[in-house]
């Protein structure tokens, strides 16, 4: 059973700290990782992807890859209100773009 | 227009009605996608289409019949559902599926129930 496991939160964080989400998956043949930003009745949407262990940043966002303890992760700097959503961790099995998602983490940022 | 579109965005059905969903994307993609969203549940990916020919099915309960005309279009027919089937649908779109950094772009999903 392929899975990816994520806290469901939620995680509280004032406005301005960092919000760490994590993400551990237990396929070791995933190649790439997507976070996705879902707000409460919507779609969800791509935040950022990595395939290479170490960091990468976008904007206020940086997503971590550690692949030899299959865990990803995404934070979020300067965290706003508008941040407050469900984040999905989704791992890819390679072959076809099809994703497997985690539950997700909801998150509160209080102003 | 909004790159992947789905109707209805609500539907509500009786277990012996048939219905069909409908998906269209406008990104030039060549793959689509059915996923399922129930509360507290993942996401469940239900089929694949990879220009229009069905490439994975995740054993999905033959009530669900899905459909792809061609690279832009998705359906998903429904027959005979279940009120465990109530959840969101979403349909997704991506380019080139053996590629494996192609993200998927969700539509705004249906939200189904079944009474």
């Amino acid at each position: 059973q392929k899975e990816v496991e994520q806290n469901s939160g939620p995680l509280s964080v004032p406005e301005g700290a960092i919000a760490s989400l994590n993400c551990t998956y237990s396929d070791r043949g995933s190649q790439s990782f997507f976070w996705y930003r879902q707000y409460s009745g919507k779609s969800p949407e791509l935040i950022m992807f990595i395939y290479s262990n170490g960091d990468k940043e976008d904007g206020r966002f940086t997503a971590q890859l550690n692949k030899a303890s299959q865990y990803v992760s995404l934070l979020i700097r300067d965290s706003q209100p508008s941040d407050s959503a469900t984040y999905l961790c989704a791992v890819n099995r390679g072959g076809y773009s099809t994703l497997t998602f985690g539950k997700g983490t909801m998150l509160l940022v209080s102003p | 227009e909004t790159g992947v579109t789905q109707t209805p965005r609500h539907l509500v059905m009786g277990m012996t009605n048939k219905k069909s969903l409908k998906c269209e994307q406008h990104l030039g993609h060549n793959a689509m996608y059915w996923y399922k969203q129930s509360a507290k549940k993942p996401l469940e990916l239900m089929f694949v289409y990879s220009l229009e020919e069905r490439v994975e099915n995740n054993s999905v309960p033959s009530r669900f019949s899905p459909e792809c005309p061609n690279s832009s279009h998705l359906f998903l027919h429904l027959h005979t559902l279940q009120p465990e089937d109530s959840a969101l649908y979403l349909c997704a779109s991506s380019q080139t599926p053996r590629v494996m950094n192609t993200e998927a772009f969700f539509g705004q999903g249906t939200r189904l129930t079944v009474v």
